[in-house]
């Protein structure tokens, strides 16, 4: 069935530095991917998307790009800010399954 | 305007008692969703009704049953509470899958 990996956390980083969040996934067929953001407290936002191979999702500073070839949809941000600190989860929707199944999440927390 | 909206926000009942939590969209979305989301963060699917029909029904005891009066709403029930129903739940909808889906804010329940 689908099933999408990715990193552990948590991901220490100080303001300004690069982010990178892995993320790859199992599906048969062409599934659409997401990352969402879970913020303190707060319900789940989407953050961006790919809807097949080679596009790039992007949003808010944040990149993501689908590889079919890979199975990846890594998440960058050239520059993080304290405001970004968060749970991002990384999502598949179809192949197999018509259901938006997430990974485990990452927490990310930006020192000043 | 809430898109899609969860009441209450916070819940808090003794063990065994009969609760329920309520979810609407104005989004226009044909289908409807509850996730729920335990103390680690991780996310699964409970129940998918499309457009007041159930189409997804995951492994979760009989205790839970959601109902759908309309494509707009999306109740769900939960009977004889246990301490493991302890988490947040989500609601959610989608017009196509595939372009992602809509959270609302959750509801955390703490059974005591």
């Amino acid at each position: 069935g689908n099933s999408v990996t990715q990193m552990e956390g948590p991901v220490t980083l100080s303001e300004e530095a690069f982010l990178t969040i892995n993320c790859t996934y199992t599906a048969t067929g062409y599934p659409s991917l997401f990352w969402y953001v879970q913020y303190p407290g707060e319900g789940l936002q989407l953050l961006l998307k790919a809807t097949k191979a080679d596009d790039k999702g992007s949003n808010k500073g944040f990149e993501a790009t689908y590889r079919k070839e890979t199975t990846s949809f890594h998440l960058e941000k050239g520059s993080v800010q304290v405001s970004d600190s968060a749970v991002y989860f990384c999502a598949l929707y179809g192949g197999a399954t018509n259901k938006l199944i997430f990974g485990t999440g990452t927490l990310l927390a930006v020192q000043p | 305007d809430t898109a899609v909206s969860q009441t209450p926000k916070y819940l808090v009942t003794q063990m065994g008692n009969d609760k329920s939590i309520k979810c609407e969209q104005n989004l226009g979305h044909d289908t409807m969703y509850w996730y729920k989301q335990d103390s680690k963060k991780f996310l699964k699917i409970m129940f998918s009704y499309n457009n007041k029909e159930l189409i997804i029904n995951e492994t979760v005891p009989n205790r839970f049953s959601p109902k759908s009066p309309d494509k707009a709403h999306l109740n769900l029930h939960i009977n004889s509470l246990e301490l493991g129903d302890s988490a947040v739940y989500f609601c959610a909808s989608s017009g196509a899958g595939i372009y992602g889906y809509t959270f609302g804010s959750g509801t955390r329940l703490t059974v005591v």
